[in-house]
């Protein structure tokens, strides 16, 4: 059963903010949130993950909210390369068993020049 | 750092063959995981594998079988191949615990 429901389809203007949003309302205590992207016929590629805190890398910022129960993947400046399917999953942290990789149906991500 | 490499990326057979898929994980990295992914499915785990034993096993059929050798590389075997084979098979590596995917050998049967 889905974990993460996102919306099918996102559009965003280059050099926007893109904010990808993800609901995980029956997250466990012990399991975080991960976010990977999958540009077409490639393999996914890890974006960011966080448990409760906010997150940032030199790819992207995830906010997660105080319950824990949403989240949201923040593209600062979005390019056309940024265009890709987005996957938020939850699992449990880097001690988990690869097992527990499950993407559901993300949400398309078109950067729009 | 190489990254994890996938051998072939394409191919194409008929039901009934068997096929054999290559592995080489990024240097250093011990654990091997593979998956499956179908437009009507999603991302569906096949194995895990770390210092060359079985640590986890998906939901397929015996017909789905894998292995890692001693230098970490991984294959992954599907015999008797079905139309509904046909998938992206991707092919993960990890050190403490983050996946990096290769690019995926794309299999159609037909």
């Amino acid at each position: 059963d889905a974990k993460t429901t996102q919306p099918p389809s996102m559009d965003c203007a280059e050099g926007r903010a893109a904010n990808l949003p993800c609901n995980h309302s029956t997250i466990s205590g012990n399991e975080y949130v991960y976010w990977y992207r999958q540009i077409h016929s490639q393999g996914p590629q890890y974006i960011i993950h966080g448990l409760k805190n906010n997150e940032t890398n030199e790819m992207a910022s995830l906010i997660i909210t105080e319950d824990r129960k949403s989240s949201t993947l923040i593209l600062p400046h979005a390019t056309l390369r940024d265009t890709a399917v987005y996957y938020c999953i939850v699992r449990v942290g880097p001690s988990g068993s690869a097992r527990q990789l499950t993407f559901g149906s993300g949400t398309q991500l078109t950067v729009l020049p | 750092k190489a990254g994890v490499t996938q051998t072939p990326r394409y191919l194409i057979k008929t039901r009934g063959q068997q096929v054999t898929l290559s592995c080489s994980p990024i240097s250093g990295h011990r654990s091997v995981s593979w998956y499956q992914q179908t437009p009507g499915q999603g991302l569906q785990f096949l194995f895990e594998y770390f210092s060359e034993t079985q640590r986890n096993k998906g939901n397929f059929p015996g017909r789905f079988s894998g292995r890692q050798f001693s230098n970490s590389r991984s294959e992954m075997n599907v015999s008797t191949l079905e139309l509904g084979d046909s998938a992206l098979y991707l092919c993960a590596s990890s050190l403490n615990g983050e996946l990096f995917f290769g690019e995926g050998s794309r299999l159609t049967v037909l």
